[in-house]
């Protein structure tokens, strides 16, 4: 079991330009969720994913961020035009999907904007 | 709505002495509560979890009892190791023991010294 596998585990990019992290699953693991992790806020949740369905996305900014699963065995976050305050680690989860007892996480992406 | 309280920010402590971690909640759903640890550039792994009213969980020798009267979940250890050096995260299910997001404190860092 290789656990949750994040790629890239770092990651810089220019101010204004595009960032896709990507997220794969525990094999048999049914959903996914990302959180963003920075000193000053903690870990913040962005969105989460249930057979491959959008489920809850409160958590992500409404410009410029988003996120799919197009298949059950990865995810990808993607960040157009990037701006500094993006600066993060980006944690990905998985879980089999039935309680919340069950998440583990990738060791992220650590993102950095300059 | 949902949140999680984690009062000490640092805290740093002789090899071998009892340790106490705070974190208190509120929430409008049964609670269902967890502690993650975080060693130093890998992933949060999930240490400890109760949903259980005055019941005591324990984990590779810490533990913690969820206390419904004060919202309360303190992360207890007797006697801590260099290698219980990490950060620390409470966090609070917003579904009970269904799957969905995870409310997480600040975090802890403790920091065990010889």
């Amino acid at each position: 079991n290789a656990g949750v596998i994040q790629t890239p585990r770092h990651k810089v990019t220019g101010k204004g330009q595009e960032a896709t992290l990507w997220c794969e699953p525990i094999s048999g693991h049914s959903a996914v969720f990302w959180y963003r992790q920075t000193i000053v806020q903690g870990l913040e949740f962005l969105t989460y994913f249930r057979n491959q369905a959008p489920i809850d996305d409160s958590g992500m900014p409404k410009e410029r961020f988003s996120a799919q699963m197009p298949n059950q065995s990865h995810s990808t976050l993607k960040i157009q035009s990037t701006q500094p305050q993006d600066s993060a680690v980006y944690l990905c989860a998985s879980s089999p999907g039935q309680t919340n007892s069950d998440y583990t996480f990738g060791s992220g992406t650590r993102l950095l904007v300059i | 709505g949902d949140s999680v309280t984690q009062t000490e920010g640092l805290v740093t402590l002789t090899k071998g002495l009892p340790v106490m971690l705070n974190c208190t909640y509120q929430t409008t759903y049964s609670p269902f509560l967890f502690w993650y640890v975080q060693h130093l550039n890998e992933a949060p792994k999930l240490l400890l979890k109760s949903s259980t009213d005055n019941k005591r969980t324990e984990h590779q020798g810490f533990y913690a009892t969820l206390h419904k009267s004060s919202s309360s979940f303190h992360l207890q250890k007797s006697s801590v190791q260099l290698s219980d050096s990490a950060l620390y995260f409470c966090a609070l299910s917003d579904r009970g023991s269904a799957l969905g997001r995870l409310h997480f404190g600040a975090g802890t860092q403790l920091i065990v010294i010889p």
